[in-house]
């Protein structure tokens, strides 16, 4: 049963880049049925999809994030990766990264990891 | 943006109720309609896709419904293992939304 592990630094200054991997076990990334999606959730509030790739590396963001969002693929380390510019106290969450397929059902998932944006 | 809202926000239910939880959407999303559970620190779960579809492996205790703009997720005995958020997710048009969730506790 494929396996997603999100991992980067718990802490980014403001005005930095936010970079996180998401490392899927148990599963290929090259697989043309999946998309590889990041999503993202502040305390209390709805989940927040930033966008996703696809491991040709087309990708798809939220317009409210994409000009500060790159989301990438590594199918050699079977992994994914989010960068997120220009950070800021808001930008606080959980981050979550997810499988989707078929009509962008999310089927599996990362169990998140925080990032506090504070100097 | 397809605005999701969910009711309740809460919930206390104890085991063996019945659990109703309803989603509604700003503008149709046809059935393009999921349904996850959350519990702290885990990995959030795929419970129904396609608004009644209920996922591989998920016990059948839980349905779902609807179409269009409201949709409905039902536990039809809650379990100790059941006490959790639960967000409903619309995939019909990008940017992809969720709605805030239902957290349903012991009562």
């Amino acid at each position: 049963q494929v396996q997603l592990q999100e991992s980067g630094p718990g802490l980014v200054k403001p005005s930095q880049t936010l970079s996180l991997t998401c490392t899927v076990s148990y599963g290929s990334i090259s697989s043309d049925s999946y998309f590889w999606n990041w999503i993202r959730q502040h305390p209390g509030k709805a989940p927040e999809w930033i966008g996703y790739t696809y491991y040709s590396g087309n990708t798809y963001y939220n317009p409210s994030l994409k000009s500060r969002v790159t989301i990438s693929v590594d199918t050699s380390k079977n992994q994914f990766s989010l960068k997120l510019s220009s950070v800021t106290a808001a930008d606080t969450a959980v981050y979550f990264c997810a499988r989707s397929f078929e009509a962008h059902k999310m089927d599996a998932w990362g169990q998140g990891t925080t990032v506090t944006v504070s100097s | 943006d397809v605005q999701m809202t969910q009711s309740p926000s809460s919930l206390s239910a104890s085991v063996g109720d019945r659990v109703t939880i309803t989603c509604r959407a700003s503008q149709t999303v046809n059935n393009y309609l999921h349904w996850y559970q959350h519990k702290p620190g885990e990995a959030p779960h795929l419970l129904i896709y396609a608004a009644a579809n209920l996922q591989s492996g998920v016990p059948s205790r839980f349905s779902g419904s609807g179409s269009g703009t409201v949709f409905t997720l039902t536990i039809s005995s809650l379990q100790p293992e059941d006490f959790a958020t639960y967000y409903c997710h619309q995939s019909y048009s990008a940017p992809f939304t969720f709605g805030p969730g239902t957290k349903v506790d012991l009562k």
